[in-house]
């Protein structure tokens, strides 16, 4: 079965720092496209940022571009999103999801929380 | 880049067909893709393209698209249907997707 675990959201104030991970196992990761999407709770959903096969393609909302970097280790078959200039408006739920379009398999999520 | 624009809730009986729809320029282009998403839990594709629809999708769901609108149908709504619903697509630069602001379905 595919499993898309991600890890290292916690709290944190405003101008600092996380790096996201996405551990991923059930399916061939290095052939295949990634992407990280955020949702506040309640609200739509927000697409962040595309990586390709190899790393070095990748793709960035206008609203993380700049801030954010998104990476990969296939031989350890994870997906990374290097976040920096952390803002309030960053808060949510990060999803790190399979494929290039659609979407096949989403993880279940790690929560950010930004604030003072 | 563009929208997706989705209304924000409908209803249906049990047993009876509802069509959610999603508009948006993106659509002359991309075909849609559509998400459910029950509380707490994380989005799962539920149908994309033509006429694709993943393993586990039950047959009662069903897509389309017209000019610049996707619509998708459920046909014969089960109470597990009851659930957000999420349009996408591939925004104008081909490169990011895009996302409507998602359909909250209730069958009642």
């Amino acid at each position: 079965d595919v499993q898309l675990v991600e890890s290292g959201g916690g709290s944190v104030q405003p101008g600092g720092s996380l790096r996201l991970s996405c551990a991923a196992s059930g399916f061939d990761f290095s052939d295949s496209e990634m992407n990280w999407l955020r949702q506040v709770p309640g609200k739509g959903l927000e697409y962040l940022s595309y990586i390709g096969t190899s790393g070095s393609t990748k793709y960035y909302a206008d609203s993380v571009r700049g801030r954010f970097a998104i990476s990969r280790d296939n031989a350890k078959d994870s997906l990374y999103l290097e976040m920096q200039s952390l803002r309030a408006e960053d808060t949510g739920v990060y999803y790190c999801a399979v494929g290039g379009y659609p979407l096949r398999y989403w993880g279940q999520g790690t929560l950010v929380s930004v604030s003072a | 880049s563009s929208e997706l624009t989705q209304e924000p809730s409908v209803s249906v009986a049990l047993g009876q067909t509802v069509r959610i729809s999603c508009q948006g320029d993106s659509l002359r282009s991309y075909y849609a893709s559509w998400y459910q998403q029950k509380a707490g839990q994380a989005p799962l594709l539920v149908f994309y393209g033509i006429s694709d629809r993943p393993s586990g999708t039950p047959d009662r769901f069903s897509g389309s698209t017209s000019d610049n609108t996707a619509s998708l149908t459920v046909t014969g709504a089960e109470a597990e249907d009851e659930a957000e619903y999420f349009c996408s697509s591939r925004d104008t630069s081909g490169q990011l997707l895009l996302f409507g602001g998602g359909t909250k379905l209730t069958v009642i």
